[in-house]
């Protein structure tokens, strides 16, 4: 498949768990912020997304949080299932949204 | 709706080989992406389209990589001539304007293995 095998930090969790995956971002411009789910052999698939004016948005399971003081976002998952093994990334952009920058991402693994 | 398609999956060649990448968008999306996933450098937008017209192209690595769209359909990353640091995963993407912020919708990739 497509995975990467990146080294990329890791978030062990228990199955029924809740999960806190954090993401610093560098530019104090960017207005539009989403968080992207890779499962190994496949490409980032949209999670949920949060623009600027919003310090917190709720999907299903999922919460994404805001702190733009000190350029933070995070992604919340409830009840973590074993099909939320993946490897996540944040992305940001401004202006009209079309050039996203990835963050480097981190590896969730869901024990049973 | 089938999503982004990509091919080939997989792709093995030989340094200094021409490697022709393809990606179908989603019918109706006029918004084409092309970005490369690598251990080092992570996921990175190499260039995109809008109408089939390049916007953007400040992430192509070097002039041995050209991409075109010579239909709202089709596009393809070309690398020529490959050599072992292009071995890395490609994904197109497509997305279409949805208010001020669009969702890009990523195809499965493919892998190279440029020996």
């Amino acid at each position: 498949g497509e995975s990467v095998g990146l080294h990329l930090p890791t978030l062990s969790v228990q199955e029924g768990d809740n999960s806190i995956i954090n993401c610093a971002y560098s530019n104090s411009a960017s207005d539009y912020f989403i968080w992207y789910k890779q499962e190994s052999g496949k490409g980032p698939q949209f999670i949920i997304d949060i623009r600027s004016n919003m310090d917190k948005r709720q999907g299903q399971r999922v919460t994404v949080l805001l702190n733009k003081t000190v350029k933070h976002l995070s992604l919340q998952i409830a009840a973590t299932q074993p099909g939320d093994s993946a490897v996540y990334f944040c992305a940001e952009t401004s202006a009209a949204g079309n050039k996203l920058t990835f963050g480097g991402g981190t590896r969730v693994l869901v024990k049973p | 709706d089938a999503g982004v398609i990509q091919s080939p999956r997989h792709e093995v060649t030989e340094m200094g080989q021409e490697v022709t990448l393809r990606c179908k968008p989603i019918s109706g999306h006029d918004y084409l992406f092309w970005y490369r996933q690598t251990m080092m450098r992570g996921l990175e937008l190499l260039i995109y389209f809008n109408n089939n017209v390049p916007i953007d192209d400040s992430g192509m690595p070097e002039d041995r990589f050209s991409a075109k769209m010579p239909n709202a359909s089709f596009s393809t990353l070309k690398i020529q001539p490959s050599e072992p640091r292009d071995s890395a995963v490609y994904f197109c993407a497509s997305s279409s304007p949805s208010g001020t912020y669009n969702e890009q919708f990523f195809g499965p990739g493919t892998r190279l293995t440029v020996l």
